[in-house]
């Protein structure tokens, strides 16, 4: 069973850094495209960025609200996913999910975490 | 900026036939986009329901399905059931940066 646990998530300043991290489990974690999603309180689902797995060519992926500013890392060898976030805004406040993709090329999601909560603000 | 645009939302009585539709700001959306959709419940996770324009996961109840309808995705409820009141997003990959439809508030009544 694929299992995705999202951690990292807590209260931090406006300008400030945060890392997430996602533990995956329950399927060859190397092999797949992997992508993080977030949900402001109440709003709808905002795309953030994406990694390809193995042999699909080491791309990563962003939305032009986090470019320059996130950045999205994987260690094949602890099954875990990161997002590094700086330059932190208020408007970053969000749960963020890690989800999974069905192949090695960003594309099709697939199975979705519970999510880690990130609040930015003074 | 990209804009998805799905109904806001959308009414149906039990047992009837919904469909949801999803447009991009760019123009028709074709399976070049690989149309993705999603359910979400209050206070869950979302959960993936069709892929690749029409493909179902091993989850998806049959009664989903998803299709091209006129230049834009679309995602098709026969047979509503109670527990398909939810909330339903559309997502578009533009060359590996994907964006999310403004969803669809799905009411079962």
């Amino acid at each position: 069973e694929v299992q995705l646990v999202e951690s990292g998530g807590g209260l931090v300043q406006p300008g400030g850094s945060l890392r997430l991290s996602c533990s995956a489990s329950g399927f060859t974690f190397k092999t797949y495209a992997m992508h993080w999603v977030r949900q402001a309180p109440g709003k709808g689902l905002d795309y953030v960025s994406s990694i390809s797995g193995e042999g699909g060519g080491g791309n990563t992926y962003y939305a032009d609200s986090v470019k320059g500013r996130f950045t999205i890392f994987r260690d094949d060898s602890k099954n875990t996913l990161y997002l590094q976030m700086s330059s932190l805004r208020s408007e970053d406040t969000a749960v963020y999910y890690c989800v999974k993709d069905l192949g090695s090329i960003p594309r099709d999601f697939d199975s979705w975490g519970q999510g880690t909560l990130v609040t930015v603000s003074s | 900026q990209t804009v998805v645009t799905q109904e806001p939302s959308l009414t149906v009585s039990p047992g009837g036939t919904v469909t949801l539709t999803c447009a991009s700001s760019t123009g028709a959306v074709t399976s070049g986009y690989y149309p993705n959709w999603f359910q979400q419940k209050p206070g869950q996770a979302p959960r993936a329901l069709i892929y690749g324009t029409t493909n179902k996961h091993s989850w998806t109840p049959a009664r989903f399905s998803g299709s091209l309808l006129g230049g834009k995705a679309a995602l098709t409820v026969s047979g509503v059931q109670p527990e398909d009141e939810a909330e339903y997003y559309c997502m578009l990959d533009y060359g590996g940066v994907h964006v999310f439809g403004t969803g669809t508030t799905v009411t079962v009544l």
